[in-house]
């Protein structure tokens, strides 16, 4: 079956706009987690959402936002975006609420913020 | 919520040589502990997990991790190197209908 996948791959923007990045999870998974990957720094959790609530959330500023849709798909979304947001933005699913089960990554939208 | 710590930050080995990898974590109830390795160019996969029973577990490729609970840790280990696992692995520590918190990542590089 299909994997996690996510739009778009790669992005450039400027600081202060906003951007939206897309995951459409592996069919059947209820559950999505978004994390922030920086080297050095590993992956940080910015949240997780099942069956369209937010069940949990990382320490990052409002700027950071997301939501699910009645089909799974996830959205999240940066605004007022600063330089410091340049990184890796994983989007993971999984078959269990509160990702007590294997995630399931994506490759991830990689954005630079220039 | 949870936290974990792992030691190394970039590690460099010889083919043959062993490998052991440190993941300690701070959660003071029931926990599921995994590692993911980073193939570079790859998405992130799992390499093992451990959820209760046996605390020696084997993972794919010849990884295995020992979960010990009075430590709080997890390391990981492989008793030979392989060129191919050159990658970043991280350790991630769930608790139940908590999220899945990972640590910084160590970065591996087998020299062939």
């Amino acid at each position: 079956k299909a994997g996690v996948t996510q739009t778009p791959r790669y992005l450039i923007k400027t600081r202060g706009q906003q951007v939206t990045l897309s995951c459409s999870p592996i069919s059947g998974h209820r559950s999505v987690s978004w994390y922030q990957q920086t080297p050095g720094q590993g992956l940080q959790f910015l949240f997780e959402y099942f069956s369209e609530t937010q069940r949990n959330k990382g320490n990052f500023p409002g700027r950071f936002s997301g939501r699910q849709f009645s089909n799974s798909r996830s959205e999240m979304n940066v605004s007022t975006l600063e330089l410091g947001d340049s990184a890796l933005y994983l989007c993971a699913s999984s078959g269990t609420q509160g990702a007590t089960g294997e995630l399931f990554f994506g490759e991830g939208s990689r954005l630079t913020v220039l | 919520a949870q936290s974990v710590s792992q030691h190394n930050h970039h590690v460099i080995l010889s083919e043959a040589a062993s490998l052991e990898l440190g993941c300690n974590y701070s959660y003071g109830g029931t926990v599921n502990l995994f590692w993911y390795v980073q193939y570079p160019g790859q998405h992130l996969q799992l390499l093992l997990k451990y959820f209760s029973g046996d605390p020696l577990v084997k993972g794919i490729k010849g990884f295995e991790a020992e979960f010990i609970k009075s430590k709080f840790s997890f390391n990981l280990r492989k008793p030979s190197v392989q060129w191919s696992d050159t990658a970043e692995y991280f350790c991630a520590v769930n608790a139940p209908n908590n999220d899945m918190r990972f640590g910084a990542g160590t970065r591996l590089t087998v020299k062939p």
